[in-house]
């Protein structure tokens, strides 16, 4: 079984560009996360979704990200105008269903190095 | 708030060494707690968790104890290998969603 698959794996713009990344989460999988990992720090969600609707989106940089889950599967996450700062690593997860249940076991995608220079 | 504090790396170990690596949280409610792993260019992947307290997760050689009267999931090894070498982080589980908070990650480097 195929797992978390996101793409671009590497990704290097410049400031004020836009760019998106893709994620395609485990096959059945209700719930997919968006997480921004920063070097030397572990990951902080940016935002999660339980089938199409985003249930948590608190941590999510309104201003100048934005991101989508047409039909309930894949997600991407778009910058822009991309800062210096948003260089980092962007994780995406899923998991059968969210919250406390026995099925809540996140499984990670590879992620998408940005670079912002 | 939720928060993980995990001891500060990097580890360097020989092969064979005896591992630990200390995580403490703080939280509301009673969270499951996790220990993933991230292999040079991989993703996270799900070492253990223990979802109550004195629950003891182990996977790989791997272990940690769920102690709530610490707030700690310390993790240990007996005897670590080449292989082991990866970045290491504590997470523990929201009780009413499905949100990760993670510790900062310990990088672990095992020499032959």
């Amino acid at each position: 079984e195929a797992g978390v698959v996101q793409s671009p794996r590497y990704k290097i713009i410049e400031k004020k560009q836009p760019v998106a990344f893709w994620c395609n989460p485990i096959s059945g999988h209700n719930t997919l996360y968006w997480y921004l990992q920063n070097l030397g720090q572990g990951p902080e969600l940016l935002i999660r979704y339980e089938n199409e609707e985003a249930v948590d989106d608190s941590q999510l940089p309104k201003d100048r990200f934005s991101a989508e889950r047409l039909k309930g599967v894949d997600s991407t996450l778009k910058i822009q105008p991309a800062e210096l700062g948003d260089s980092a690593v962007y994780l995406c997860a899923s998991s059968l269903q969210g919250g406390q249940g026995l099925d809540n076991e996140q499984f990670f995608g590879p992620g998408t190095r940005l670079t912002v220079l | 708030g939720n928060s993980v504090t995990q001891m500060e790396g990097p580890v360097t170990l020989s092969e064979e060494a005896f591992l630990t690596i200390n995580c403490t949280y703080t939280a509301t409610g009673y969270p499951s707690l996790f220990w993933y792993v991230q292999y040079p260019g991989e993703g996270l992947q799900l070492l253990l968790k223990a979802t109550k307290a004195d629950d003891k997760g182990s996977n790989k050689g791997f272990e940690a104890t769920y102690r709530k009267e610490t707030t700690s999931f310390h993790l240990e090894k007996g005897s670590v290998q080449v292989s082991d070498s990866a970045v290491y982080f504590c997470a523990l589980l929201h009780t009413s969603y499905g949100k990760l908070t993670f510790g900062q990650g310990t990088i672990l480097t095992v020499h032959p």
